[in-house]
């Protein structure tokens, strides 16, 4: 059973980076049938798509957010990390990782989320 | 790259069915047979409960079934059961090496 868990500061000051890391656990990082996702939540709202990370370390990000978001993997430590800089307040959010079968494009496995929020 | 548009709310009794839009453009749910649908009950991670437009999970009920027609993908859940109660997200692949969801719905059951 994939297990992913997101772990990082849940309280970031305006203008900071945000720094996520997801911990994947039974299923490698490295198998190219997957890449691995975050995807954010405000409250209330619906979901958003971040970017993408696979093993190698290709990304693609959202045009929305592209030049805040930069993405890593670590495939020695079988996880990979989100970093937004310059973070407001409309960066409050749950932040997911989840894991995406390529041949779909479908989320088969989500972590419990992290609440992050961007105050002073 | 815009959000799908979905409903923010339907309704129905139990036992009835109720349907979900999903509308995008040609880029997006018109282009690619790549529509996944989620399940999410409140404080809790989404659920994947329909992939490739039509095609359901293991231990994912019948009574969820996925559909689409043009640039709108459609989730229909027959026999509504009060547990059916959640927010619905659609998810398609947006082209040029993204994903795009949807605005969500919440299902209330009467």
């Amino acid at each position: 059973q994939v297990q992913l868990q997101e772990s990082g500061p849940g309280l970031v000051k305006p203008s900071q980076t945000l720094s996520l890391t997801c911990t994947v656990s039974g299923g490698s990082i490295s198998n190219d049938n997957y890449y691995w996702t975050w995807i954010r939540q405000p409250a209330g709202k619906g979901l958003e798509w971040i970017g993408r990370i696979y093993g190698s370390g290709s990304t693609n990000r959202n045009p929305s957010l592209k030049s805040r978001v930069t993405m890593s993997a670590d495939t020695s430590k079988n996880d990979f990390s989100l970093k937004l800089s310059s973070v407001t307040a409309a960066d409050t959010a749950v932040y997911y990782c989840a894991r995406v079968f390529r041949y779909g494009d479908y989320v088969d496995y989500w972590g419990q989320g992290t609440l992050v929020t961007v105050s002073s | 790259q815009s959000a799908l548009t979905q409903p923010r709310s339907v309704s129905g009794s139990p036992g009835q069915s109720v349907t979900i839009s999903c509308t995008g453009t040609s880029s997006d749910v018109g282009g690619f047979n790549y529509v996944s649908w989620y399940q999410q009950h409140p404080g809790k991670a989404p659920k994947l409960i329909i992939y490739d437009v039509f095609k359901r999970p293991s231990g994912v009920p019948g009574r969820f079934s996925g559909s689409k027609s043009g640039n709108t993908a459609s989730l229909t859940i027959s026999g509504l059961q009060a547990d059916d109660e959640a927010h619905y997200h659609c998810c398609s692949w947006g082209g040029s090496y993204t994903l795009v969801f949807g605005g969500g719905t919440k299902l209330t059951v009467l």
